[in-house]
């Protein structure tokens, strides 16, 4: 079985911050690894994503993540970021039989204040 | 392109009354879908998930259940809803092959059980 682990519950920073949202999973397979935003009332959407290739992928709105699997994590990351940026943050990951389900994270809520 | 309905947006109901939730996906053909329900400050729990028509596979024991009628719709139900079942319910679907389980999300339910 699959676990995700998101460290941080609430982030709090400033606007033009950096930013760090932390994710570790664990599996005894290998696995697919996702990262998706979730506006208030609203449904998830994809950030970015980690297949295969090159550990570092870029996603949408200036976000990256980092794959390292000799520490199982997955962080997010954005230079700078803006007030548009406050939402909830979910990683998660996929075994590579792709099973058909992926298990999810219980959330990074981000606020970036002004 | 692909996209996914999900309706109501939000149902208040009183306890003891049934409950039916509607998901269909359009642009697609045999998705994986799934429902998944996210109390309030928590992850999501992925609740049923469906690799084909008539296909429910349940995560967990409730009194939910999930019909799969046809191959783009996705039916949450209960006979009886509890106070417990309130909550932010968030129907998803995926490609059944090549794409490692890339989850498109509806929009969400807000179902509130007085």
């Amino acid at each position: 079985a699959q676990s995700v682990t998101q460290l941080d519950s609430q982030v709090p920073v400033f606007e033009e911050a950096p930013v760090e949202l932390r994710c570790n999973y664990s599996s005894s397979v290998s696995v697919y690894l996702f990262w998706y935003v979730q506006y208030p009332n609203q449904g998830l959407q994809l950030l970015l994503k980690y297949l295969s290739g090159s550990t570092l992928v870029k996603g949408i709105n200036g976000f990256e993540a980092e794959f390292n699997k000799s520490q199982t994590s997955f962080h997010l990351r954005k230079p700078s970021v803006h007030i548009s940026d406050t939402a909830e943050y979910f990683c998660a990951v996929t075994r590579g039989t792709n099973a058909g389900k992926s298990t999810f994270g219980d959330g990074t809520t981000l606020t970036v204040k002004p | 392109s692909q996209t996914i309905h999900q309706w109501p947006a939000t149902l208040v109901q009183p306890v003891g009354s049934p409950l039916s939730l509607e998901c269909t996906v359009e642009g697609t053909s045999n998705p994986n879908l799934y429902w998944y329900r996210q109390a309030a400050g928590r992850g999501l729990q992925l609740l049923f998930y469906s690799v084909g028509i008539g296909q429910i596979s349940s995560e967990v024991p409730q009194n939910l259940s999930a019909s799969r009628p046809q191959d783009r719709q996705f039916i949450l139900s209960s006979k009886k809803l509890l106070l417990s079942d309130s909550g932010f319910y968030l129907c998803a679907w995926s490609s059944g092959t090549g794409t490692k389980n890339i989850q498109y999300f509806g929009a969400g339910t807000r179902l509130s059980v007085l």
